[in-house]
């Protein structure tokens, strides 16, 4: 069975600052990866995902995250954050071939100060 | 296209009661699902539909039934509501739900308390 794991619950972060939010999972089969953001009061909405090839995924919002298939990790990064990417932010997996079924971290909540 | 909604938006219910929420999808999409967020759980499936006429479980399935009305509606009932249903509700559609990569989109949210 597949699983995901977000290792940071809550990151706070000056503006401007780089940030990474952390994402490891675990599959014995081959998976596609997500990350999700979830404005407040908001639904979900696809920063990016790793289907197949490059193992950097550029996605939406200046985001991006580097597939590491030997420590099994999706880590999500930015190199400067606005105050409008308070969001809470999560990582998803599913098995490559089968169903859409969406496996979900318990997210991570990032607060950017000013 | 409004994608995928939901109604209502909130709700406050008493144990025992019973209510079925709502979503519909103006995308043509085959498949549709409910999820379930929790604080510090992410979100868990409930239920989903791969087609029209065929439902499924998800993950937490137990004290809820749906309904695929139609290939646009996707409902989620609760025949008698618990405080352990509290929770935020998300609906969501693909294209399909089998093979090769389908985006699932979701609704804004049904915020479900239970007294």
């Amino acid at each position: 069975a597949q699983s995901v794991t977000q290792l940071d619950s809550q990151v706070p972060v000056f503006e401007e600052a780089p940030v990474e939010l952390r994402c490891n999972y675990s599959s014995s089969v081959s998976v596609y990866l997500f990350w999700y953001v979830q404005y407040p009061n908001q639904g979900l909405q696809l920063l990016l995902k790793y289907l197949s090839g490059s193992t950097l995924v550029k996605g939406i919002n200046g985001f991006e995250a580097e597939f590491n298939k030997s420590q099994t990790s999706f880590h999500l990064r930015k190199p400067s954050v606005h105050i409008s990417d308070t969001a809470e932010y999560f990582c998803a997996v599913r098995v490559s071939g089968g169903y859409n079924k969406l496996i979900f971290g318990a997210g991570t909540r990032l607060a950017v100060h000013p | 296209n409004a994608g995928v909604t939901q109604t209502p938006k909130f709700q406050v219910l008493k144990t025992g009661q019973s209510m079925t929420l709502q979503c519909a999808q103006d995308m043509n999409h085959n498949s549709m699902y409910w999820y379930r967020q929790d604080p510090g759980m992410g979100l868990r499936l409930i239920y989903y539909s791969a087609s029209e006429g065929t439902t499924d479980k998800g993950e937490v399935p137990n004290g809820y039934n749906v309904s695929r009305l139609n290939k646009r509606e996707f409902s989620l009932r609760l025949e008698s509501a618990a405080p352990s249903q509290t929770s935020v509700y998300f609906c969501a559609s693909s294209e399909s739900s089998l093979g090769t990569y389908n985006e699932q989109f979701f609704g804004p949210g049904t915020r479900l308390t239970v007294l």
